[in-house]
């Protein structure tokens, strides 16, 4: 069974403030890992899809970067309109994807 | 990328009745399309996955007689709440992936938010 879990599963930061957000996963078969903004109210935004270790995409204060364990979403010199919840998820053999729940990210100016 | 569109975005139906929520692909044919039920603070939730043109699949502990999905066409997937209860409130998410990309990449419609009184 895919599974994923993400940490933390809130994180405050300063504008400004540097961090990263963690997606641990354990799939059968990668197909694809990615990275979603959702949020409130809203249906999630694609931000990246990562297919295998080693692999990094950038987009804006955004960057991802994958291992064969985990998957990390950094942000760097983060705004307040970067506050959102970041969702994690795979795909493998089963076609079908796993989300991890989430981290709640605030930024405060 | 891709757009997928879901509609209507609210709705608020009387315990009993029946809600149908449209999902559409907008600039792309989407063969399969995904149910998402999530709950507040929650993440998303798979119901089912819908094929085009055969009955779609339901995951475990989904009642496919209450959610009716259909997916008569390549750019529509409907999924129906029949006999409403406020229990069944919540937000509804589709979602596709285009196969003119070569990946699995799925893009979500917006939401619709359901309310049974």
């Amino acid at each position: 069974e895919d599974q994923v879990t993400q940490s933390p599963e809130a994180l405050r930061l300063q504008e400004g403030e540097s961090s990263s957000l963690n997606c641990s996963y354990t799939v059968s078969g990668l197909r694809g890992l990615f990275w979603y903004r959702q949020d409130p109210g809203k249906g999630p935004e694609f931000l990246f899809t990562l297919y295998s270790a080693g692999e990094e995409k950038e987009k804006e204060r955004l960057k991802a970067t994958l291992t064969k364990k985990e998957s990390f979403l950094h942000i760097t010199a983060p705004k307040p309109e970067d506050s959102a919840t970041y969702l994690c998820a795979v795909q493998g053999g089963s076609y079908i994807p796993t989300f991890g729940r989430g981290t709640s990210l605030i930024v405060h100016p | 990328g891709a757009v997928v569109s879901q509609h209507p975005s609210w709705v608020i139906c009387k315990s009993g009745t029946s809600v149908k929520i449209e999902c559409r692909s907008l600039d792309f044919q989407a063969t399969t399309m995904f149910w998402y039920r999530q709950f507040p603070k929650q993440s998303l939730m798979l119901m089912a996955t819908s094929n085009e043109g055969s009955k779609a699949t339901y995951e475990q502990g989904v009642e496919k007689d209450k959610f009716l999905i259909n997916h008569a066409s390549l750019t529509l997937s409907t999924l129906t709440v029949t006999s409403a209860h406020p229990e069944d409130s919540s937000f509804y998410i589709c979602s596709a992936s285009n196969p003119g990309e070569n990946t699995d990449t799925q893009y979500f419609g917006p939401g619709t938010r359901l309310t049974v009184l």
